[in-house]
């Protein structure tokens, strides 16, 4: 069956370039989660939504960055003016249940890395 | 979340049992215990989580100390795939999901 999909696979960028990622998350799934993954570390949180509403974004690391889930499906994260700490492997989580649930199996793209130049 | 602590690496022969503890001395009554595991260059992938019993699923067994604070996480006859980062997470029921990871064990398993 699909799983969660991201693309790029792949993406660099030049420093100060805007990029977007995109994520696919399973159909029916309730919840969505943004994580950056730095090399040889465990992924952080960055943000969460809930169907189409933003209720966590306190991970996002300056307002450069930027998510949005509008019909509650895909969701695309936006990053303005990347600089080289940017540079990660950036995934993407969903779920079925919402927040709250003590059931939380979150199914994970194969990630977004992104180097930036 | 309570916090855990893992060994950074182990090893483990193929077909022999990989026993992974993690320590959450911490942890509340409402607090889960999960395990995720990554494969290189892959995301995440959930294995199994419990809260005071142990479990066992097709993938592995989990096994909680009575007092909870800390845990086995047991695959009975590792493959060479199972060569990843394993992560201990400790999840409160009521919370909003988001997953806090720590840096993992990495296991290797040698043929």
């Amino acid at each position: 069956g699909a799983g969660v999909s991201q693309s790029p696979r792949y993406k660099v960028a030049k420093r100060g370039q805007d990029v977007a990622l995109r994520c696919d998350p399973i159909s029916g799934h309730v919840s969505l989660f943004w994580y950056q993954q730095a090399l040889g570390q465990g992924p952080e949180f960055l943000t969460y939504f809930q169907n189409e509403a933003q209720l966590d974004k306190s991970g996002l690391p300056s307002d450069r960055f930027f998510a949005e889930r509008p019909e509650g499906s895909v969701s695309t994260l936006k990053i303005q003016r990347t600089q080289q700490e940017d540079s990660a492997v950036y995934l993407c989580a969903s779920s079925l249940a919402a927040s709250g649930s003590p059931i939380n199996e979150q199914f994970f793209g194969p990630g977004t890395r992104l180097t930036v130049l | 979340d309570a916090k855990t602590t893992q060994p950074t690496s182990m090893d483990c022969a193929e077909g022999r049992a990989a026993n992974l503890p993690c320590n959450h001395s911490t942890i509340s009554g409402n607090e889960y215990v999960y395990w995720y595991r990554q494969i290189h260059s892959q995301g995440p992938q959930y294995i199994i989580h419990g809260l005071k019993n142990n479990e066992t699923n097709e993938m592995a067994s989990l096994i909680i100390t009575e007092d909870r604070k800390s845990s086995t996480l047991i695959l009975p006859h590792a493959t060479l795939r199972d060569t990843a980062v394993y992560y201990c997470i400790v999840f409160s029921r009521g919370s909003q999901g988001n997953l806090i990871f720590g840096k993992g064990t990495k296991l290797s398993v040698k043929p």
